[in-house]
């Protein structure tokens, strides 16, 4: 079964910190992409990456940065965190020849910035 | 840029049908779909549909597709507390690579 595994369900970090928040995926998959979900707002597009080493900004990227090293790897990093960026992130990957799967998603990051 | 909209809440007894609604701006559109997120967790998908076709039945699912007015409906037959849950629509656009979601639709079921 295809997957896409987020590092942590739940976080508390403090504010002012640097948190890395972890993605990876087993489907050898071109596209992958960070979103982040609060109540009302649905789905923001944060970052996503279209192949290693490259990035595009997503519709809110201020205040994150992400990494593609590998291709199974995306992170996202939170520079120094902020009580607004306290949220649930989600991870998603899909492959240039999927054709009609859209998006695989991972469980979700709960992150709190106290 | 696409815009796609769904009602915020949607409550059903249990045994009843539910049809949850979507509309999209992109008449591009390629494919789309539905996704399901359950407390806590991430989005499974759930069905999708091409957008040459009307309708596809999946089970107790059925997907309709009405591309002249750029409508979606999900229909969800004899509707289990189990089915409560966030229902996302979602469209693929931008030559195939990247899905914009609507603002997602809670379905509550009530025994």
């Amino acid at each position: 079964d295809v997957k896409v595994t987020q590092s942590s369900r739940y976080l508390v970090k403090r504010t002012g910190e640097k948190v890395f928040l972890e993605c990876v995926q087993d489907m050898d998959h071109e596209n992958m992409f960070w979103y982040r979900q609060d109540p009302g707002l649905g789905l923001r597009l944060i970052y996503f990456s279209y192949d290693v080493k490259m990035k595009e900004k997503g519709d809110i990227p201020e205040g994150y940065s992400v990494s593609r090293e590998k291709k199974e790897r995306f992170s996202l990093i939170l520079e120094s965190a902020s009580t607004n960026q306290t949220s649930m992130y989600l991870c998603a990957s899909r492959g240039t020849l999927t054709g009609s799967y859209g998006y695989t998603f991972g469980s979700g990051t709960r992150l709190t910035v106290v | 840029g696409e815009d796609v909209e769904q009602s915020l809440f949607l409550s059903v007894r249990e045994g009843d049908s539910s049809v949850i609604n979507c509309t999209y701006t992109d008449s591009s559109s390629t494919y789309l779909y539905w996704y399901k997120q359950e407390p806590g967790a991430g989005l499974q998908l759930l069905t999708y549909i091409f957008s040459n076709m009307d309708m596809k039945q999946d089970q107790r699912l059925t997907v309709l597709l009405n591309k002249k007015d750029k409508h979606l409906s999900l229909r969800i037959a004899d509707t289990q507390t189990g089915d409560s849950a966030i229902y996302f629509c979602a469209d693929l656009y931008n030559a195939g690579n990247m899905l914009t979601f609507g603002g997602g639709t809670r379905l509550m079921v009530k025994p």
